[in-house]
């Protein structure tokens, strides 16, 4: 069974531009969460989407947005990149998203010059 | 919101010696807890999980346990071995979906 797939692996971006990173979760799940890893603040919770419906959304500010198609794959969009926004980005995929398994995929490194 | 503290923040061990690393979180109603293993240059691998109605999991060499009262749950990993060499997070969600309430993280370096 393939796991949860995320591209690109790495991105280089300009301060301001906007980016837009994938993640094809592990077939069936239906649950799909993003996360942001620093150095400084360790993993954050951007938003989760379950059934094509965004359920739960962190503390990040309005240029994070995501969707998820009907395939359960989703995407997510920074706009307005900052230099701060530099991280690995990481998303996890599970069955129901209630308390159950979720599996990470290996993250995309974006960069932000 | 939901807070999870996680110490110690590195930890070096000799092979064939136990590690325990050790998580507190503050929502009582959180009740499912994950660890996971991250190496470098790769994702969070989950390892093992407990839920709030378990007191103790064990898989082979690793081993969880989880008191609620105290609001606190621990990584025991025995005879440990250089592939065990990783970060490990602790994590606590609730049931409001696959929302995850990480700790900060322990390095963990197993000396051959």
């Amino acid at each position: 069974k393939a796991g949860v797939t995320q591209t690109p692996r790495y991105l280089i971006k300009t301060r301001g531009q906007q980016v837009t990173l994938s993640c094809s979760p592990i077939s069936g799940h239906r649950s799909v969460s993003w996360y942001q890893q620093t150095p400084g603040q360790g993993l954050q919770f951007l938003f989760e989407y379950f059934s094509e419906t965004q359920r739960n959304k962190g503390n990040f500010p309005g240029r994070f947005s995501g969707r998820q198609f009907s395939n359960s794959r989703s995407e997510m969009n920074v706009s307005t990149l900052e230099l701060g926004d530099s991280a690995l980005y990481l998303c996890a995929s599970s069955q129901t998203g209630f308390t159950t398994e979720a599996f990470f995929g290996q993250g995309t490194r974006l960069t932000v010059v | 919101g939901e807070n999870v503290e996680q110490h110690p923040s590195t930890l070096s061990v000799q092979e064939g010696d136990s590690a325990v690393i050790k998580c507190t979180y503050s929502d009582s109603a959180s009740n499912y807890f994950p660890w996971y293993k991250q190496e470098l240059g790769k994702g969070p691998q989950l390892i093992i999980d407990i839920r709030s109605n378990v007191g103790e999991k064990k898989d082979q060499r690793i081993a969880v346990t989880l008191n609620k009262t105290a609001k606190h749950f621990s990584l025991h990993i025995t005879e440990t071995q250089p592939e065990d060499s990783a970060v490990y997070f602790c994590a606590a969600s609730k049931d409001t979906g696959n929302q995850f309430y990480f700790g900060t993280g322990t390095s963990l370096t197993v000396i051959p």
